[in-house]
């Protein structure tokens, strides 16, 4: 079956930009969507289809998915950003929804 | 924009049936394709199945043997039953809903324990 990789862990400054790595394979053809999940609360989707940021989400919050891996950039962040960020691909050959192991990112 | 509601026991001993429920709020109840999703202690999100407004469904093919979700659209609820229970299956378990193969809205969670 399809397999996301992430890293386990990503820190970050304050201000600074965090950048979440997704890989996979062929992933540059399948749309891949991002969740946010900290404890206690559900998960929010914070880009889908690549790129498109919904309704509600900072600018900050970016993707793209080019040159073998997908990427989360977070820009300018901010403690409240703290938590666990999941890549998400829907695989047709096993037609069924596949999610990356989880990057915990920590603000400093 | 839609609202998802579950609800369900949440305390199971080995070998029980989960039974998880969730109603959706607003619109376009036929649009979106319904999910449920988990998340054990310690461990990232997992894609359990979905169902749509047809009641065609799709598991996740390490739970198939165990899992039934479907849909009652007169009542804009999905529903989950997991048997066989153990306390592998120990986690938070969402309900969610999605157009395309995308999570849009997601419930609130239910803590499901599984312990003798």
């Amino acid at each position: 079956s399809y397999v996301l990789t992430q890293p386990p862990s990503v820190s970050v400054a304050p201000g600074k930009t965090a950048r979440i790595p997704c890989g996979g394979e062929n992933i540059g053809s399948k749309s891949v969507h991002w969740y946010q999940h900290k404890p206690a609360q559900a998960p929010v989707m914070v880009i889908h289809i690549d790129s498109d940021r919904p309704s509600g989400i900072p600018e900050r919050f970016s993707g793209s998915n080019s040159g073998g891996s997908a990427t989360l950039t977070i820009t300018s962040v901010e403690p409240g950003d703290e938590a666990d960020y999941f890549c998400q691909v829907w695989d047709g050959s096993s037609d069924h929804g596949v999610f990356g192991g989880g990057t915990k990112l920590t603000v400093l | 924009q839609v609202q998802l509601q579950q609800w369900g026991a949440g305390l199971l001993k080995p070998s029980e049936t989960l039974s998880l429920t969730c109603v959706v709020f607003g619109e376009s109840f036929s649009d979106y394709y319904w999910s449920w999703i988990r998340r054990p202690p310690g461990k990232g999100l997992e894609w359990i199945g979905e169902v749509n407004h047809s009641g065609t469904t799709k598991y996740n093919k390490s739970l198939k043997s165990r899992l039934t979700i479907s849909v009652d659209t007169s009542k804009n609820q999905f529903s989950l039953n997991l048997n066989s229970m153990t306390a592998a299956d120990t986690g938070v378990y969402f309900c969610a809903g999605g157009r395309g193969g995308e999570l849009e809205q997601w419930g609130q969670g239910t803590l499901v324990t599984v312990s003798s």
